[in-house]
């Protein structure tokens, strides 16, 4: 059974650019939940999509955003980048709530 | 402000040794308490999960115990192994919610 599909593994983004990140759930997993990862602040919820819908958002800005499609597959974008924005960031899959969370193994950004 | 506290930040055991870690909570609404093990590269894996009507819950080497009255819980690994070393998060959920709250991390190492 395929895992949690996170692309691309690695960017390298310039300070003011804008990113996409794609997450590919398990099949069958409806909730796609997003994680940043940073050696100071650790792991923190983004928000999560069920549905197509976003069902909790975390405490970020607004230039953090994403979208499921109707596949459950699940994007995330940041906008003009930011140094701190460097990070792992983890996708989640589920069945739904109340579920355990498999991760994907993450796309490392860095910002330059 | 951390939800979740864990310690120690990092712990180095000998092979076949018990390994502990320890997390506390304030949150009187989480009703789910699992713990992750997340190799360099790699995302986190469910390793074990309990719900606050149990104590004790034991999967092979690894068992969570769980206080309640106290607010804590833990992570015990007995006969630690060298293919034991990673990060280690304990992470809490409220009722009604799909999101975590995770600890800050301890890296175990396990020595020869």
């Amino acid at each position: 059974k395929a895992g949690v599909t996170q692309t691309p593994r690695y960017l390298i983004k310039t300070r003011g650019q804008q990113v996409t990140l794609s997450c590919s759930p398990i099949s069958g997993h409806r909730s796609v939940s997003w994680y940043q990862q940073t050696p100071g602040q650790g792991l923190q919820f983004l928000f999560e999509y069920f549905s197509e819908t976003q069902r909790n958002k975390g405490n970020f800005p607004g230039r953090f955003s994403g979208r499921q499609f109707s596949n459950s597959r699940s994007e995330m974008n940041v906008s003009t980048l930011e140094l701190g924005d460097s990070a792992l960031y983890l996708c989640a899959s589920s069945r739904g709530q109340g579920d355990g969370y498999t991760f994907g193994s993450g796309t490392r950004l860095t910002v330059v | 402000q951390q939800q979740v506290k864990q310690s120690p930040q990092s712990l180095i055991v000998q092979k076949g040794g018990i390994s502990i870690i320890n997390c506390a909570y304030e949150n009187t609404a989480f009703d789910y308490f699992p713990w992750y093990q997340q190799f360099p590269g790699k995302g986190p894996a469910l390793l074990i999960a309990i719900r606050p009507d149990v104590s004790e819950k034991k999967e092979g080497r690894f068992t969570i115990s769980f206080n309640k009255s106290a607010k804590q819980f833990s992570l015990h690994i007995m006969d630690s192994q060298p293919g034991d070393s990673a990060t280690y998060f304990c992470a809490a959920r409220g009722a009604g919610a799909n999101n975590l709250f995770f600890g800050t991390g301890t890296r175990l190492t396990v020595i020869p």
